[in-house]
């Protein structure tokens, strides 16, 4: 299958300064990312959804100043987190999905753990 | 709002016991149904079912869709304790790609 990475896998940071977190499609173009986070023993939650070159569409209830996600090529996305509080400390995962994907596949990144002290 | 449950929420089992896990939803627009296996990390795909009746198999583990009663299952037989995880069922509905997560079923397969 279609492979996307993240980097960092894990990152902890102090309340208060920012985290980025890089999502690269390795082996397709990924023209639709998504982003979710999953506390523990939760499910996805997805937050927003960036088409390539476009403003991200985020969920209800996420908020976007906080979660700046960019989408600048069609084999990467970021999702910065700004000034991260203790409670922002969770699972961050991408997938993407597009180019030569069967339509509506959508492939996984192995997932960021944020914690945030 | 599209909404995914599945159950049971948690199940152990020994191992060579069949499970069943089960997905119901309501989505508008309804385009799939996804089947995904999560151990420590992101989940790996499994299934996808567009079609009402139609069954999907990938050695063990076997999926079907009830579009009409709007639920699917998976099947796993023999189980094994590497199929321990937790196992997300997911539905895309609506005009994009958005899919919908299940809160998933926490599997334990004993030896």
């Amino acid at each position: 299958g279609a492979v996307v990475s993240q980097h960092p896998s894990w990152v902890i940071c102090k309340s208060g300064t920012s985290v980025k977190i890089e999502c690269r499609s390795l082996d397709f173009q990924a023209t639709t990312m998504f982003w979710y986070r999953q506390f523990p023993k939760q499910s996805l939650m997805l937050m927003a959804t960036s088409n390539e070159g476009s403003k991200a569409t985020y969920e209800q209830g996420v908020e976007k100043d906080k979660f700046l996600i960019n989408h600048a090529s069609l084999t990467l996305s970021t999702l910065t987190v700004t000034s991260a509080h203790p409670e922002d400390s969770s699972f961050y995962i991408c997938s993407g999905t597009g180019g030569q994907l069967i339509s509506y596949e959508q492939y996984f990144g192995p997932g960021t753990r944020l914690t945030v002290t | 709002e599209d909404k995914v449950v599945q159950s049971p929420l948690s199940l152990v089992v020994h191992e060579g016991d069949t499970v069943t896990l089960n997905c119901s939803y309501e989505v508008t627009n309804f385009r799939s149904l996804l089947w995904y296996k999560q151990e420590k990390k992101a989940p790996t795909f499994l299934f996808m079912l567009t079609s009402s009746g139609i069954e999907k198999k990938s050695g063990r583990l076997s999926s079907i869709l009830d579009k009409k009663e709007l639920f699917s299952i998976l099947n796993i037989t023999a189980t094994q304790t590497g199929d321990s995880a937790i196992y997300l069922c997911a539905v895309r509905g609506g005009s994009n790609y958005k899919l919908t997560f299940g809160k998933g079923t926490l599997l334990t397969v004993n030896p």
